[in-house]
């Protein structure tokens, strides 16, 4: 069974702040993707980022960078001198083959206040 | 690009009703997956449709069904509407074997009185 923890349910910060969502996964599939999506007030979802199971390298993208550690099944996400615009739910996702669809935590409020 | 497109945005129905939701899906992907999404919550995988086949299926009742045009357009529709159906129904297109990379509409927002 595949499963998404999210154990933050808000996260309220002051601008340029840097904030960091936790997000814990479980599965017995070796083969895997782990995605964040955000998803503003007007409801879409948007994709931010995909790791696979074989790349353990964490990166930086702009203001975004993750930390993904195989051994302790942790996927974090960190906005680096938060905005006002990053202001959403973030949601963690699992991708696995033998499911082959996205299985989403419950998702983390990010407000940022200026 | 066109971008995926749901429709109504909005909508209210009685309980015993029953609804159809609309998407088109990104230009060039063939494969339609549909979640629904209570408040508060994240999404719950529903269907997911392939060359007008479904493709997999959640867990979620029969009268929870769905199809796809030879165009990629895909609609939900549930039958006998009850109070939990209350919920953003988001849809999402990709291509196939694209491992998770999904692309959501903006999701119609479904309330049942």
């Amino acid at each position: 069974a595949q499963k998404v923890t999210q154990a933050q349910t808000e996260i309220s910060v002051v601008e340029k702040e840097d904030v960091t969502l936790d997000c814990v996964y479980e599965t017995r599939d070796t083969t895997y993707y782990l995605f964040w999506y955000k998803q503003p007030p007007s409801g879409e979802l948007v994709f931010l980022i995909r790791r696979n199971s074989f790349d353990e390298q964490n990166e930086i993208s702009g203001r975004y960078s993750w930390n993904f550690q195989k051994s302790t099944s942790s996927f974090n996400f960190t906005i680096t001198a938060s905005q006002v615009v990053d202001s959403a739910v973030y949601f963690c996702a699992l991708f696995t083959d033998s499911w082959g669809k996205l299985q989403f935590g419950a998702g983390t409020q990010v407000v940022v206040t200026p | 690009e066109t971008g995926v497109t749901q429709s109504p945005t909005h909508l209210i129905k009685t309980r015993g009703q029953q609804v159809t939701l609309r998407c088109s899906s990104q230009s060039g992907h063939n494969t339609v997956s549909w979640y629904q999404q209570a408040l508060g919550q994240g999404p719950q995988f529903i269907f997911q449709y392939y060359r007008e086949e479904e493709n997999g299926r959640g867990n979620f009742p029969p009268r929870f069904s769905g199809l796809q045009f030879p165009n990629y357009s895909s609609e939900l529709n549930v039958n006998a509407l009850e109070l939990d159906d209350s919920a953003l129904y988001l849809c999402a297109s990709s291509l196939p074997y694209q491992s998770g990379e999904l692309f959501f509409g903006e999701g119609s927002r479904l309330t049942v009185l």
